[in-house]
């Protein structure tokens, strides 16, 4: 079984520049995670999506992070534009679990942000 | 407000001993508790997890052992190997019932000395 995919592992941007992450979970699941972890703490949920519909948002800084899930599979996550404090990597998630229910995450590689 | 501890952040142990990493947390509303490994340059992958009904489960060297009354946790993991070496972190959910809002510590780093 294929893992969760990310791309790309690494990225060095200046600040006020734009990136974009992409995930594509494993096959079938249907819920899917975007988590923000900066140097020396834990992963911190940015936003969770079920399908193609966004079920917790609560921490994403909507003033310049945005994330898609279009056709409930692939996702995108986007930041604009960047600042010093986005440095970290951003992990991706899946779980055949739904909202509400528990069950192991699956995550990918991650995507590690420099922002200069 | 760090609702998930792990206020150890290294913790070192000889080969084919015991070692315990411990959490804490502080919200009552939490009910399922979960361990996650993280190799350099990897992502966390799921170790074990327990549920707020039991104080204990076990998974081969792995166990888990939650004390509600105490908000506390812990990872047993007997015998330690050079390969257990990662850093684990404790993770928390069920408040709201959401699963994937999982509240993580900041991790403990194991190093298992040959």
């Amino acid at each position: 079984e294929a893992g969760v995919a990310q791309s790309p592992r690494y990225k060095i941007i200046e600040k006020r520049q734009s990136v974009a992450f992409w995930c594509n979970p494993i096959s079938g699941h249907a819920t899917l995670y975007w988590y923000q972890q900066i140097l020396g703490q834990g992963p911190k949920l940015l936003i969770q999506f079920q399908n193609n519909g966004v079920v917790d948002d609560s921490q994403l800084p909507k003033d310049r992070f945005s994330a898609e899930r279009l056709k409930g599979v692939d996702s995108t996550l986007k930041i604009q534009p960047a600042k010093l404090e986005d440095s970290a990597v951003y992990l991706c998630a899946s779980s055949s679990h739904g909202y509400g229910n528990t069950g192991e995450l699956f995550f990918g590689e991650g995507s590690r942000l420099t922002v200069l | 407000d760090q609702q998930v501890k792990q206020n150890s952040p290294s913790l070192s142990v000889q080969e084919g001993r015991i070692s315990i990493l411990n959490c804490d947390y502080t919200n009552s509303m939490f009910d399922y508790f979960l361990w996650y490994k993280k190799y350099p340059a990897e992502g966390p992958t799921f170790l074990i997890s327990i549920s707020s009904i039991k104080d204990k489960n076990e998974d081969g060297r792995f166990t888990v052992f939650l004390n509600k009354s105490a908000k506390h946790l812990s990872l047993h993991i007997v015998p330690s190997q050079p390969g257990d070496s990662a850093v684990y972190f404790c993770a928390a959910s069920g408040y709201g019932g959401s699963q994937g809002n999982l509240i993580f510590g900041k991790g403990t780093k194991l190093s298992v000395k040959p």
